[in-house]
C-alpha cells in the first residue's frame, strides 16, 4: 500500500463546478499536511497548508480528519486556471533520521471545461 | 530575488553514463532536497543536504549520490544510468528543514537512450 494515496482523475468539471479531491496516508504519525499544484510541465509550488481545525484560502478549503487518516481539497467556482495536478503532501517524523520526511501522493489532475 | 535554479534544463545520456546536476536554492535558504518525478507520478524523495551533509535518503540505489557547498548550492549526481532513470530532477529548498514549505525550480528533464 502507498504511502500517500490519490485518484488520479482526470477530473473534468466546468467552470464554476465545485470539486473535491481527497487524499488517504497510511502512517499514522503523519504531523504536517499540505497541497501542492503543479501546472503541466512545471514545478510543484504550495498551495495551502492543511490544519487540523481546517482553512480556508479564498475559493479552496482544506480538512483534515485524522481519525480516518485523509485529507481533502475542495474548489468553489472552478476556474479555467485551476487546471492543474493537484499533489497531496504528508510529513512524517523517521526514527532512523530524527528528521521529518515529506511524502508526495501522485496527484490527481484537475480539467476544468468552458 | 532568485529562486531556486537548475541545470541544465534538459539532458540526454546513453545508458551506463555519468551525469551531474546542480542546483542554487532560493536565498536565504540552507536546506536541499532532490525529488525524481517519472511521466504521471508524484515527486519521489531521493535525499536532503543540510550543513554539507546528507541527512536523510529515500529508497535510492548508491548510484544516486550527492554533495552541497558552503554556499548551499548542491549537485546530484547518477552513475551507470539506466534507462529507467529517465525522469524529470527537481530540487527543492527550504530553510531549516521539511516543514513542507518547499520551493522547488523547475527541474532538469534527463533522457537516458
Amino acid at each position: 500500500r502507498k504511502e500517500v494515496e490519490q485518484d488520479p482523475g482526470p477530473f473534468n468539471v466546468p467552470e464554476g463546478a465545485t470539486v473535491a479531491f481527497n487524499c488517504t496516508y497510511s502512517n499514522s504519525a503523519s504531523q504536517s499536511f499540505f497541497w501542492y499544484r503543479q501546472d503541466c510541465r512545471k514545478e510543484p509550488k504550495l498551495l495551502m497548508s492543511v490544519y487540523s481545525s481546517g482553512n480556508e484560502d479564498g475559493r479552496f478549503t482544506a480538512q483534515l480528519n485524522r481519525a480516518s487518516q485523509y485529507i481533502s481539497l475542495l474548489i468553489r467556482d472552478s476556474k479555467l486556471s485551476d487546471s492543474a495536478t493537484y499533489l497531496c503532501v504528508v510529513s512524517a517524523f523517521r526514527r532512523d533520521t530524527g528528521r521529518r520526511a515529506l511524502t508526495f501522493g501522485s496527484g490527481t489532475r484537475l480539467q476544468v471545461q468552458p | 530575488d532568485a529562486g531556486v535554479t537548475q541545470s541544465p534544463t534538459h539532458l540526454i545520456k546513453t545508458r551506463g553514463q555519468q551525469v551531474t546536476l546542480r542546483c542554487s536554492p532560493k536565498s536565504g535558504h540552507d536546506t536541499v532536497s532532490w525529488y525524481q518525478q517519472a511521466l504521471g507520478q508524484g515527486p519521489q524523495f531521493i535525499f536532503q543536504y543540510y550543513e554539507e551533509e546528507e541527512r536523510q535518503r529515500g529508497n535510492f540505489p548508491d548510484r544516486f549520490s550527492g554533495h552541497q557547498f558552503p554556499n548551499y548550492s548542491s549537485e546530484l549526481n547518477v552513475n551507470a544510468l539506466l534507462l529507467g532513470d529517465s525522469a524529470l530532477y527537481l530540487c527543492a529548498s527550504s530553510l531549516g528543514g521539511p516543514e513542507g514549505k518547499l520551493f522547488f525550480g523547475s527541474g532538469t528533464q534527463l533522457s537516458v537512450l
